[in-house]
Protein backbone atom coordinates (compact mmCIF):
# COMPACT_ATOMS: atom_id res chain seq x y z
CA UNK A 1 0.00 0.00 0.00
CA UNK A 2 1.22 3.41 -0.50
CA UNK A 3 2.12 5.35 2.27
CA UNK A 4 3.74 7.77 4.59
CA UNK A 5 6.47 6.38 7.13
CA UNK A 6 7.97 8.13 9.80
CA UNK A 7 11.16 6.61 11.64
CA UNK A 8 10.99 6.77 14.49
CA UNK A 9 8.04 6.36 15.48
CA UNK A 10 9.83 7.29 19.26
CA UNK A 11 13.17 9.10 19.47
CA UNK A 12 14.40 10.60 22.98
CA UNK A 13 17.07 13.07 22.76
CA UNK A 14 19.24 15.22 25.66
CA UNK A 15 18.93 18.97 25.58
CA UNK A 16 20.97 20.46 23.39
CA UNK A 17 21.75 17.16 21.26
CA UNK A 18 20.96 17.84 17.29
CA UNK A 19 18.37 14.81 16.22
CA UNK A 20 17.08 13.93 12.88
CA UNK A 21 13.96 12.54 12.32
CA UNK A 22 12.70 11.03 9.12
CA UNK A 23 9.68 10.54 6.36
CA UNK A 24 9.39 8.35 3.48
CA UNK A 25 6.78 8.10 0.90
CA UNK A 26 5.50 5.85 -1.70
CA UNK A 27 2.94 7.85 -3.16
CA UNK A 28 5.35 9.63 -5.70
CA UNK A 29 3.69 13.52 -4.72
CA UNK A 30 5.55 16.45 -5.03
CA UNK A 31 4.84 18.43 -1.39
CA UNK A 32 6.18 17.17 1.74
CA UNK A 33 5.22 18.73 4.56
CA UNK A 34 6.73 19.25 8.19
CA UNK A 35 4.27 19.70 11.50
CA UNK A 36 4.99 20.14 14.70
CA UNK A 37 2.25 18.94 16.97
CA UNK A 38 2.64 19.77 20.77
CA UNK A 39 0.15 17.89 23.68
CA UNK A 40 -3.57 18.61 23.58
CA UNK A 41 -2.80 20.81 20.30
CA UNK A 42 -3.58 21.47 16.69
CA UNK A 43 -0.89 20.19 14.18
CA UNK A 44 1.52 23.77 13.14
CA UNK A 45 3.44 24.03 9.99
CA UNK A 46 6.69 24.39 10.61
CA UNK A 47 7.44 24.18 6.55
CA UNK A 48 7.17 22.46 3.20
CA UNK A 49 9.03 20.95 0.09
CA UNK A 50 7.11 21.36 -3.14
CA UNK A 51 9.78 19.32 -5.39
CA UNK A 52 13.46 20.87 -4.50
CA UNK A 53 11.68 23.92 -3.69
CA UNK A 54 11.70 24.99 0.50
CA UNK A 55 9.10 27.16 1.94
CA UNK A 56 9.48 28.13 5.50
CA UNK A 57 7.05 29.39 7.86
CA UNK A 58 7.65 32.49 8.93
CA UNK A 59 7.39 31.91 12.61
CA UNK A 60 9.53 28.69 12.05
CA UNK A 61 12.54 28.89 15.11
CA UNK A 62 16.04 29.11 13.12
CA UNK A 63 16.19 25.90 15.32
CA UNK A 64 14.51 23.51 13.12
CA UNK A 65 15.69 22.60 9.50
CA UNK A 66 15.07 20.71 6.99
CA UNK A 67 16.45 18.13 3.99
CA UNK A 68 14.96 16.32 1.10
CA UNK A 69 17.25 14.74 -1.13
CA UNK A 70 14.77 13.28 -3.21
CA UNK A 71 11.12 12.93 -3.81
CA UNK A 72 11.04 10.24 -1.46
CA UNK A 73 12.69 10.92 1.51
CA UNK A 74 12.56 14.46 3.76
CA UNK A 75 14.30 14.88 6.93
CA UNK A 76 13.99 17.08 10.00
CA UNK A 77 16.43 18.58 12.08
CA UNK A 78 16.71 19.53 14.98
CA UNK A 79 20.21 21.33 15.64
CA UNK A 80 19.92 22.27 19.31
CA UNK A 81 16.32 20.48 21.07
CA UNK A 82 14.98 22.29 23.77
CA UNK A 83 12.37 20.90 26.65
CA UNK A 84 10.52 22.95 24.66
CA UNK A 85 10.64 20.95 21.54
CA UNK A 86 9.35 17.67 22.68
CA UNK A 87 6.38 17.49 20.65
CA UNK A 88 4.80 14.77 18.26
CA UNK A 89 6.30 15.45 14.41
CA UNK A 90 4.05 14.86 11.39
CA UNK A 91 5.39 14.69 8.12
CA UNK A 92 2.39 14.48 5.25
CA UNK A 93 2.67 14.46 1.79
CA UNK A 94 0.41 15.98 -1.41
CA UNK A 95 -0.25 16.25 -4.86
CA UNK A 96 0.85 20.31 -6.33
CA UNK A 97 -1.69 22.08 -6.53
CA UNK A 98 -1.36 22.05 -10.68
CA UNK A 99 -1.72 18.56 -10.21
CA UNK A 100 -4.92 18.54 -7.68
CA UNK A 101 -6.46 21.64 -6.88
CA UNK A 102 -7.61 20.41 -3.81
CA UNK A 103 -4.15 19.54 -2.86
CA UNK A 104 -5.21 16.33 -0.22
CA UNK A 105 -2.53 15.75 2.65
CA UNK A 106 -1.94 12.23 3.26
CA UNK A 107 -0.28 11.99 7.20
CA UNK A 108 2.04 9.98 8.57
CA UNK A 109 1.84 8.33 11.83
CA UNK A 110 4.37 10.98 13.43
CA UNK A 111 7.70 10.54 15.36
CA UNK A 112 7.10 11.37 19.28
CA UNK A 113 10.39 13.13 20.62
CA UNK A 114 11.04 13.63 24.40
CA UNK A 115 13.66 15.69 25.31
CA UNK A 116 16.03 14.97 28.70
CA UNK B 1 -4.68 33.59 7.74
CA UNK B 2 -7.96 32.87 7.51
CA UNK B 3 -9.41 31.11 10.29
CA UNK B 4 -12.24 28.16 11.50
CA UNK B 5 -13.98 27.85 14.30
CA UNK B 6 -15.69 25.19 15.89
CA UNK B 7 -17.13 23.98 19.53
CA UNK B 8 -14.07 22.49 21.59
CA UNK B 9 -16.62 19.16 22.20
CA UNK B 10 -19.17 17.17 21.13
CA UNK B 11 -20.72 14.44 22.29
CA UNK B 12 -23.10 11.49 20.19
CA UNK B 13 -25.31 8.20 21.00
CA UNK B 14 -23.58 5.30 18.66
CA UNK B 15 -25.33 4.97 15.76
CA UNK B 16 -26.93 8.09 15.45
CA UNK B 17 -25.84 11.36 13.29
CA UNK B 18 -23.48 13.76 14.21
CA UNK B 19 -23.33 17.34 13.10
CA UNK B 20 -20.24 19.26 13.25
CA UNK B 21 -20.58 22.92 12.51
CA UNK B 22 -17.59 25.39 11.58
CA UNK B 23 -17.61 29.14 11.11
CA UNK B 24 -15.14 30.37 8.41
CA UNK B 25 -16.46 34.25 8.14
CA UNK B 26 -12.94 35.18 6.39
CA UNK B 27 -13.23 32.56 3.63
CA UNK B 28 -11.78 33.57 0.24
CA UNK B 29 -13.26 32.89 -2.79
CA UNK B 30 -10.90 30.08 -3.94
CA UNK B 31 -10.55 28.46 -0.35
CA UNK B 32 -11.51 25.15 -0.25
CA UNK B 33 -12.99 23.96 3.04
CA UNK B 34 -11.31 20.82 4.27
CA UNK B 35 -11.97 18.36 6.75
CA UNK B 36 -9.31 15.99 8.53
CA UNK B 37 -9.99 13.90 11.96
CA UNK B 38 -7.23 12.80 14.24
CA UNK B 39 -7.84 9.44 16.41
CA UNK B 40 -5.91 8.84 19.38
CA UNK B 41 -2.38 8.28 18.89
CA UNK B 42 -2.55 8.87 14.77
CA UNK B 43 -1.91 11.18 11.93
CA UNK B 44 -4.74 13.38 11.12
CA UNK B 45 -6.52 11.89 8.06
CA UNK B 46 -8.22 13.39 5.21
CA UNK B 47 -12.20 13.18 5.54
CA UNK B 48 -13.93 15.32 2.90
CA UNK B 49 -13.49 18.74 1.12
CA UNK B 50 -15.97 21.37 -0.21
CA UNK B 51 -15.84 24.45 -2.08
CA UNK B 52 -19.45 25.36 -2.95
CA UNK B 53 -21.58 23.12 -3.46
CA UNK B 54 -22.36 20.11 -0.59
CA UNK B 55 -20.51 16.80 -0.86
CA UNK B 56 -21.01 13.59 0.02
CA UNK B 57 -18.31 10.29 0.49
CA UNK B 58 -18.23 7.52 1.67
CA UNK B 59 -17.06 8.20 4.67
CA UNK B 60 -19.21 12.04 5.82
CA UNK B 61 -21.39 14.63 4.03
CA UNK B 62 -20.59 18.15 3.90
CA UNK B 63 -22.92 20.49 4.08
CA UNK B 64 -21.85 24.26 2.78
CA UNK B 65 -24.16 27.54 3.52
CA UNK B 66 -24.93 29.66 0.78
CA UNK B 67 -22.84 32.59 1.87
CA UNK B 68 -19.62 29.88 2.35
CA UNK B 69 -19.28 31.46 5.64
CA UNK B 70 -19.94 27.90 8.42
CA UNK B 71 -20.25 24.61 7.30
CA UNK B 72 -21.36 21.06 8.39
CA UNK B 73 -19.66 17.92 8.35
CA UNK B 74 -21.88 15.05 9.01
CA UNK B 75 -21.67 11.56 10.33
CA UNK B 76 -24.84 9.92 9.49
CA UNK B 77 -24.30 7.13 11.73
CA UNK B 78 -21.73 7.74 14.76
CA UNK B 79 -19.88 4.53 15.80
CA UNK B 80 -17.26 3.95 18.62
CA UNK B 81 -14.40 4.39 15.79
CA UNK B 82 -15.51 7.81 14.46
CA UNK B 83 -14.13 8.89 18.22
CA UNK B 84 -11.79 11.51 16.98
CA UNK B 85 -10.42 15.68 16.95
CA UNK B 86 -12.64 17.17 13.70
CA UNK B 87 -10.51 19.63 12.25
CA UNK B 88 -12.42 21.97 10.16
CA UNK B 89 -9.66 23.98 8.05
CA UNK B 90 -9.66 26.41 5.47
CA UNK B 91 -7.11 25.14 2.37
CA UNK B 92 -4.58 28.08 1.05
CA UNK B 93 -3.28 28.31 -1.88
CA UNK B 94 0.62 28.58 -1.10
CA UNK B 95 2.49 28.71 -4.58
CA UNK B 96 2.25 25.34 -5.77
CA UNK B 97 1.25 23.80 -2.62
CA UNK B 98 -1.84 23.55 -0.73
CA UNK B 99 -1.31 24.49 2.91
CA UNK B 100 -3.39 23.57 5.92
CA UNK B 101 -3.70 25.87 8.99
CA UNK B 102 -5.37 23.89 11.40
CA UNK B 103 -7.92 24.96 14.16
CA UNK B 104 -8.44 23.75 17.49
CA UNK B 105 -10.98 21.27 16.56
CA UNK B 106 -13.78 19.43 18.01
CA UNK B 107 -13.25 16.13 20.24
CA UNK B 108 -16.06 14.10 19.05
CA UNK B 109 -17.07 11.58 22.13
CA UNK B 110 -19.41 8.76 20.93
CA UNK B 111 -20.99 6.95 23.58
CA UNK B 112 -22.08 3.10 23.27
Amino acid sequence: DAMVIQNPRYQVTQFGKPVTLSCSQTLNHNVMYWYQQKSSQAPKLLFHYYDKDFNNEADTPDNFQSRRPNTSFCFLDIRSPGLGDAAMYLCATSRGVRDSPVGEQFFGPGTRLTVL
Amino acid sequence: DAKTTQPNSMESNEEEPVHLPCNHSTISGTDYIHWYRQLPSQGPEYVIHGLTSNVNNRMASLAIAEDRKSSTLILHRATLRDAAVYYCILGISSGSARQLTFGSGTQLTVLP
